[in-house]
C-alpha cells in the first residue's frame, strides 16, 4: 500500500543551529504535503503545508521543500529554540482525509 | 477554549467492555475525522464526516467499531468488545471544507487490560 517514510527518528541539535528533517512517499497522485507538532499529550498542530503546484515554501523560522519528481518534501527550522522541541509528522495526501503520515520525527533541542 | 473538544482524555477498560468517546469539533466545521494513534506512530485515519454523513471508513474500521454524528455536530466513536490491540490514542479533527486545516484535539487515550 501507500506509505510515507521520514528519518530520522530522533534529531538532536543544539540550541540556534538548523534542523531538518526529509520524507519521501509513494503514491505519485499525492498533491497535498503538510507538517505537523505534536507536543507531549496534545494532539497534532499543522505548522506548514505545501501543495504540488509550488516547490518551496517558508514562514518565518519554517520552510518547507518538495521534489515531485524524487517524490522527496523535507522541513527545515532555522535559529532552533528549546519550544520546538516535539514530535514532528509529515503526511502526504490528496484531501485531508486521505493522508498518509510518517512515523514522526522527535525533535530536541539542546541547551 | 473554542478548539476541538474530546472527551474522556483518558480511559482504562478491561478487555471485552465496551466504550465510547465524544467529539465536539469547532462550531460550524462541516467535515469532522477520527483517526488512531499509536505509540510511536502517525495518526491512522478511520472515518470522516461532513455534516452528519459518513462519507468514508478506513479497513482499520471493524466492526466492532462505529460512528455517529447525528445532527452534524458532535460525533461519538464507539467500541464494542475492546481488545488490548484496541488501546491507542484517538484523535478527533476537523475542517471546513476540503483542503483545508484540520484541526486536532487532544485525544482520547484508551488502555484496554
Amino acid at each position: 500500500g501507500e506509505n510515507v517514510e521520514q528519518h530520522p527518528s530522533t534529531l538532536s541539535v543544539q540550541e540556534g543551529d538548523s534542523a531538518v528533517i526529509k520524507c519521501t512517499y509513494s503514491d505519485s497522485a499525492s498533491n497535498y504535503f503538510p507538517w505537523y507538532k505534536q507536543e507531549l499529550g496534545k494532539g497534532p498542530q499543522l505548522i506548514i503545508d505545501i501543495r504540488s503546484n509550488v516547490g518551496e515554501k517558508k514562514d518565518q523560522r519554517i520552510a518547507v521543500t518538495l521534489n515531485k519528481t524524487a517524490k522527496h518534501f523535507s522541513l527545515h527550522i532555522t535559529e532552533t529554540q528549546p519550544e520546538d522541541s516535539a514530535v514532528y509528522f509529515c503526511a502526504a495526501g490528496d484531501s485531508n482525509y486521505q493522508l498518509i503520515w510518517g512515523a514522526g520525527t522527535k525533535l530536541i533541542i539542546k541547551p | 477554549d473554542t478548539g476541538v473538544s474530546q472527551d474522556p482524555r483518558h480511559k482504562i477498560t478491561k478487555r471485552g467492555q465496551n466504550v465510547t468517546f465524544r467529539c465536539d469539533p469547532i462550531s460550524e466545521h462541516n467535515r469532522l475525522y477520527w483517526y488512531r494513534q499509536t505509540l510511536g506512530q502517525g495518526p491512522e485515519f478511520l472515518t470522516y464526516f461532513q455534516n452528519e454523513a459518513q462519507l468514508e471508513k478506513s479497513r482499520l474500521l471493524s466492526d466492532r467499531f462505529s460512528a455517529e454524528r447525528p445532527k452534524g455536530s458532535f460525533s461519538t466513536l464507539e467500541i464494542q468488545r475492546t481488545e488490548q490491540g484496541d488501546s491507542a490514542m484517538y484523535l478527533c479533527a476537523s475542517s471546513h471544507g476540503t483542503n483545508t486545516e484540520a484541526f486536532f484535539g487532544q485525544g482520547t487515550r484508551l488502555t484496554v487490560v
